[in-house]
């Protein structure tokens, strides 16, 4: 069964840094998303994206926060300037919208620790 | 916005047993209503879910009902198995392109062999 991945599984960086957080949704899904969830807390959405643009953001994404499909097959998520509190675990998830729900499918998710 | 309130945090039963955990949700626009078991390290995985137009669903052991009414939805499990222990979350959207997830603050659950 297809699935979404997610690279690294794991990324330190510090404080200030950029990172890019990639993900591979699946191959004939639409609609691509990006959450995160501090450690030990809910699930939180950050951006929603099609047809090359955003369609909803949450206060979240703020404009340190940017994402781009590259090509046909990725999908990232870049952070320019890191704070601590970014820290947490970035999940993507996509969706095809089959009958008009929204069903979405997780990535295994990037652990970002910010020192 | 959509905010989801999902009890009880945490919920420990025996092996066999049931366990329930409830959700409500404040939008009314919100017709759609997934449940996600997360293990330890894992991805979210949807388990199952509800439309609005629907008022309960079961597939196997699990089950969801819906009261748009009252704007509450549950998640039923039943013969409960030591794998189903677990972080369990409920969600709300509203239909349409892309919309987002909206999750409630999770349920613990812990099967006791």
């Amino acid at each position: 069964e297809p699935e979404v991945t997610q690279t690294p599984s794991h990324q330190v960086t510090q404080m200030g840094q950029e990172v890019i957080l990639r993900c591979v949704p699946i191959s004939n899904h639409l609609y691509f998303y990006w959450y995160r969830q501090i450690l030990g807390q809910k699930v939180e959405f950050l951006v929603s994206f099609y047809n090359n643009e955003i369609s909803e953001k949450s206060e979240i994404f703020d404009d340190q926060f940017s994402v781009e499909r590259p090509d046909g097959s990725n999908f990232t998520l870049k952070i320019r300037s890191t704070k601590l509190e970014d820290s947490a675990m970035y999940f993507c998830a996509s969706s095809d919208l089959g009958r008009g729900y929204n069903e979405q499918f997780f990535g295994p998710g990037t652990r970002l620790t910010v020192l | 916005g959509e905010n989801v309130e999902q009890h009880p945090s945490t919920l420990s039963v025996q092996e066999g047993d049931s366990a329930v955990i409830k959700c409500t949700y404040s939008d009314s626009a919100s017709n759609y209503f997934p449940w996600y078991k997360q293990e330890l390290g894992k991805r979210p995985q949807l388990i199952i879910d509800i439309r609005s137009n629907v008022g309960e669903k079961k597939d196997q052991r699990i089950a969801v009902t819906l009261n748009k009414t009252a704007k509450h939805f549950s998640l039923h499990i039943t013969e409960t198995q030591p794998e189903d222990s677990a972080v369990y979350f409920c969600a709300a959207s509203m239909r349409g392109s892309a919309r987002q997830l909206t999750f409630g603050s999770g349920t613990q659950l812990t099967v006791l062999p």
